[in-house]
């Protein structure tokens, strides 16, 4: 079964420096990717997604994330950081079922604080 | 695009009640999953519809059911509410792609 993991539950970063937020994978088969963000009683906004080809990609608000498959790592980055970035990051793996469609599995999630 | 919208927003419950969520997809998504989120548990898959039929499910008692009708539109049911069932539930659409875009989601409290 597909897992995700997070390990960083908080991280307080300082506005306008660099952040990189860690996700760790397993699953079997080439995985599908994701980095949602989750803003206090939202739902979860999609940052970037990585199904194949180029191993850096780039998404919404100045995100981006490498894909590492020889470290089944998936960990997001930003340059410069602003205070509207603070939230909580999830990152997800998604798993084709048998039956068609996909489910996503999810980490725990970190949660950004930006200090000003 | 009109993104994925959920009906209500927050519902107060008793314990032994049933409830009822609503979920509207983005137009041309077919497919609608929905998940539960609790900060004891995290996201959590419940089951997922394509074409008016349960596609896939998670591993949660049968309290928990859904239905889609030929709109697409779904809708998630909870029967016989426990304390426990208080949660965030997320409501997320796609195509026959693997991408989920998340609706805003439906807070319900148990008391």
């Amino acid at each position: 079964a597909q897992s995700v993991t997070q390990p960083d539950i908080h991280i307080t970063v300082s506005e306008g420096a660099s952040l990189e937020l860690r996700c760790n994978y397993s699953y079997g088969a080439t995985p599908y990717l994701f980095w949602y963000v989750q803003s206090p009683g939202q739902g979860l906004q999609l940052l970037l997604k990585y199904f194949s080809g180029d191993t850096l990609v780039q998404g919404i608000k100045g995100f981006e994330a490498e894909f590492k498959r020889s470290q089944s790592s998936f960990n997001l980055r930003k340059p410069s950081v602003h205070w509207s970035d603070a939230a909580e990051y999830f990152c997800a793996v998604g798993a084709r079922l048998t039956g068609g469609g996909n489910k996503l599995t999810f980490g725990t999630g970190t949660q950004l604080k930006v200090e000003l | 695009k009109a993104g994925v919208t959920q009906t209500p927003r927050y519902l107060i419950k008793t314990r032994g009640q049933q409830v009822t969520l609503s979920c509207s997809p983005i137009s041309g998504h077919r497919s609608v999953s929905w998940y539960q989120q609790t900060p004891g548990q995290g996201l959590q898959f419940l089951f997922e519809y394509f074409s008016e039929t349960q596609r896939n499910k998670g591993n949660f008692p049968g309290r928990f059911s859904g239905r889609q009708f030929s709109n697409s539109r779904s809708e998630m049911n909870v029967s016989t509410l426990e304390l426990g069932d208080s949660a965030l539930y997320l409501c997320a659409s796609s195509t026959s792609k693997e991408t989920q875009y998340f609706g805003p989601g439906t807070r319900l409290l148990v008391l």
